[in-house]
Order: structure tokens, then sequence, then C-alpha cells
């Protein structure tokens, strides 16, 4: 089983804040990385699906970075709102696999203050 | 409205009881996973399925059994002899893929076995 890693592991900001986040991952055989973002009480949202070095992706305030190379991805939220406030989860494929099997991290508790 | 459905959204049972988790969904996806959470640790794969009459054990399956004789549906069945049975169960599908897909969730069936 891989071993994913999310830091921080939870994170406080003021309204209007940017911030970041990290995942790392094994860099070795390398398939696909998915962002999921789970406010309270809803279901999981992804957010993101990047599969290439060097890959960025943004929707609205949020963007992420790949680095298959060196195994992590950073997920930035720029002018935090306290709509963003959730749990960040990232989540490698099980490499090489077609089977979309992910392997998720713990996450990154981000909370908004107004 | 598409999406996915999961039901009850709580369940409580004795310790000794099976116990079925529904999960439905009407986006026309091939492929839909269980997983299951717990405090403190990432979502971690029980089962998953990429086509009707087809499925796979992924990490956690022992104590655990599925079907998928609908395309639709691929509901959970907790077993007596899985040793931990109280946690969060939540059902996703995608597109059939190699990884690149997103995945939907839906919104979860907190177990209680007492």
């Amino acid at each position: 089983i891989l071993n994913v890693e999310q830091s921080p592991q939870s994170l406080h900001v003021q309204e209007g804040d940017s911030t970041n986040f990290t995942c790392s991952f094994p860099s070795s055989n390398f398939y696909a990385l998915h962002w999921h973002r789970w406010e309270t009480a809803k279901s999981p949202e992804a957010l993101f699906v990047m599969t290439l070095n060097g890959d960025e992706k943004k929707k609205g305030r949020i963007s992420a970075t790949l680095n298959t190379k060196e195994g992590y991805s950073y997920l930035y939220i720029k002018g935090s709102q306290p709509e963003d406030s959730a749990t960040y989860l990232c989540a490698p494929t099980n490499y090489g696999g077609a089977t979309n099997k992910l392997i998720f991290g713990t996450g990154t508790l981000l909370a908004v203050q107004p | 409205d598409g999406g996915i459905t999961q039901s009850p959204k709580y369940l409580f049972r004795k310790e000794g009881q099976n116990v079925t988790l529904s999960c439905e969904q009407n986006l026309n996806h091939d492929a839909m996973y269980w997983y299951r959470q717990d405090p403190g640790q990432g979502l971690r794969l029980i089962y998953y399925s990429q086509i009707v009459n087809d499925f796979q054990k992924g990490d956690i399956a022992e104590g655990y059994s599925v079907s998928r004789e609908k395309k639709e549906s691929f509901p959970l069945t907790v077993t007596s002899a899985q040793k931990n049975p109280t946690a969060f169960y939540l059902c996703a599908s995608s597109m059939q893929g190699a990884g690149t897909y997103e995945q939907y969730f839906g919104p979860g069936t907190r177990l209680t076995v007492t």
C-alpha cells in the first residue's frame, strides 16, 4: 500500500489570506493524482485530476501543481473565503492500474475565519 | 438530478447481525467503489466494480461482501465477520478509465454496531 502524506494536518487562516498545502506520494510508477474537497455534512467533491509532470490546473481561486519526478503536488487557494473551509484530500491512483483505484491521504483541514 | 444516493444516512445494528448498505447512481458510470473512513485515517477502499457482474477486493475487504447485478446499484453487506464495523461508509462512481476520471461520491452512511 502506498504512503500518501498531506501537510499540514490542519490550517487556520483569516478571510482574504492565501494559503497552500502539500501532498507527497511515491514518484515511481506514478499514474494520476486526484484532489477532492470535502465540506462538513456534504459529499467529497472532485477538484482536479492531474497526470502530467508540471501540470497546473485552476478552478476559480483554487489551483494545483504537480511534480511527478519528486512526488508532490501543491494546492493553492488565493484570497480564502469562509466557504473554502473544508478538508482537502489528495489521492494518487494505484500506479499503473487501469482500475481507477485511488489511495487517499488523511487530508488537510482548512478553517477560514471571517 | 444526476448523482449518487446512499441510504440510510444513519444505521444502528447489534453485534452479530449482517447489514446491507445501499448505493445507487444515475450517472451511467461503469465503475463503482466502496470506501470506509475511520478517525485519523484516509478513505480506505473496500471493494470496487468496473462492470456489471464483476468486482474486486480493495485493501480492506475482509468481513464485507458486494454484488453488482445492475449498473446503477452496488450494495455493500457488512457481515458479522467484520471485526470493527462501526465507521462512516462512502460509495463512489466514475466513468470507466485508467485513473484519469473524476470520482463522484454519495453522502455516506454512518454505521454504528453495538
